[in-house]
């Protein structure tokens, strides 16, 4: 089945440490994105990327990094300079432009 | 300042009572509007892309409008199952940016 697959579901981060999210699809599509979520906000933009080996920032981007070496790809690095990490991540991904989102399960990082 | 506003944050319907959700949103170049449905600790799933004035989508007790100012989503007569917290987003025209409302949580009593 084509979609996009984010692992794991819950993640856990002591204090200092970086944690990588997994983000993949089989969907063919050249956009991806990340977005945090946090209890009564909407969805906000930390990175997208339009194509293999290159991405921008969003709305939010500090304390976050990303890499797109191949087009599957997204994994999105949460590090120590994040000071509030705790929010559930969403990847998602985009076909041609003003095309619908498809999104990920979801990964909700919690601190220790 | 590109955004976008849904009302009301929060509905409480009694099966079969319909209703409507609202989305405002202030975009230059507005390249698509979108609906999506979201489950506690699941990703939004699609529901409707709107993209111009006077457009109209429906799917089962679901149906999307679009004037140039705001969207709405009627649910006529709900059933506990449409419960979920009801997105709505807007694509910026010249960009890959997609902006998000902060959602109505719509919750359908038995």
């Amino acid at each position: 089945d084509g979609g996009i697959t984010q692992s794991p579901k819950y993640l856990f981060r002591k204090e200092g440490q970086n944690v990588t999210l997994s983000c993949e699809q089989n969907l063919n599509h050249d956009a991806m994105y990340w977005y945090r979520q946090d209890p009564g906000q909407g969805l906000r933009l930390i990175y997208y990327s339009q194509i293999v080996n290159d991405f921008q920032k969003g709305d939010i981007a500090e304390g976050y990094s990303v890499s797109r070496e191949k087009k599957e790809s997204f994994p999105l690095t949460v590090t120590s300079a994040q000071k509030n990490p705790t929010a559930f991540y969403l990847c998602a991904s985009g076909g041609t432009e003003n095309e619908k989102l498809f999104f990920g399960s979801g990964t909700q990082l919690s601190v220790l | 300042e590109d955004q976008v506003t849904q009302s009301p944050e929060a509905l409480r319907l009694q099966e079969g009572e319909s209703s409507s959700l609202n989305c405002s949103y202030t975009v230059s170049g507005l390249r698509g509007l979108f609906w999506y449905r979201q489950d506690p600790g699941k990703g939004p799933e699609f529901l409707f892309t709107l993209y111009s004035a006077g457009e109209e989508k429906e799917k089962e007790r679901l149906k999307a409008t679009l004037t140039k100012k705001e969207s709405f989503l009627h649910i006529t007569a709900p059933k506990p199952e449409d419960s979920a917290t009801y997105l709505c987003a807007v694509k910026q025209g010249g960009t890959y940016k997609y902006i998000f409302g902060t959602g109505t949580r719509l919750k359908v009593l038995a």
